[in-house]
């Protein structure tokens, strides 16, 4: 039981360029959620999935898409990256929406845009 | 005005010390309430839920005043090992979206 992964751990963009984060869940999971970090601004939603074949946006979803074909994978794409969009991504799962208590978060991947 | 608000701190107490912090929420109808640790560089991980006759756990307490609309997180006897960011998580506007807190820094000095 693997719980949540993500890949990459790190990237480097240049402006323009596009990306896809990759996560997957190996715990049935329903819900899926794609969040940011920021220093001094903690995590902010981006996009979310309560199951698959729906998603939905969160607080800070410009310049992303997502999707959800399976219920384990969820990835994240930045079509055309930014400045702005240097942060750490954090990919999380949790049995439904209505039981954050049950969420998991990935590791993480630092993404660096020049 | 924010959904989910917390003090950023940082909070910088000797160890021994007794530590409490807030967060307001916005959403009046929220029925459930959790707060989250995370270590530097690392993934939050959920420290306690908050339920409406309080919760404790060890040396950590959590609160829910719906009146005032917030929580809080008392921590007694602090050790070092609890220094790290304390979220605080609420559900958004909608049942859908699990909303999470700026945090606050604790920092526990020998």
């Amino acid at each position: 039981n693997a719980g949540v992964t993500q890949t990459p751990k790190f990237q480097v963009l240049k402006t323009g360029q596009s990306m896809t984060l990759q996560c997957a869940q190996d715990m049935n999971h329903e819900y899926m959620s794609w969040y940011r970090q920021d220093p001094g601004m903690g995590l902010r939603l981006i996009h979310y999935s309560v199951g698959a074949g729906i998603t939905d946006q969160g607080e800070v979803p410009n310049g992303y898409n997502v999707s959800r074909s399976t219920t384990e994978d969820f990835p994240l794409r930045l079509l055309s990256a930014a400045p702005s969009q240097t942060s750490v991504y954090f990919c999380a799962s949790s049995l439904t929406a209505g039981h954050p208590e049950t969420q998991y978060f990935g590791p993480g991947t630092r993404l660096l845009v020049l | 005005r924010k959904e989910v608000e917390q003090d950023p701190g940082p909070f910088n107490v000797p160890e021994g010390a007794t530590v409490a912090f807030n967060c307001t929420y916005s959403n009046s109808a929220s029925q459930s309430f959790f707060w989250y640790r995370q270590d530097c560089r690392k993934e939050p991980k959920l420290l306690m839920s908050v339920y409406s006759s309080g919760n404790e756990d060890g040396r950590f307490t959590a609160q829910l005043n719906r009146a005032s609309q917030y929580i809080s997180l008392l921590i007694r006897d602090s050790k070092l090992s609890d220094s790290a960011t304390y979220l605080c998580v609420a559900p958004g506007g909608s049942a859908s979206k699990i909303i999470f807190g700026s945090g606050t820094r604790l920092s526990i000095r020998p």
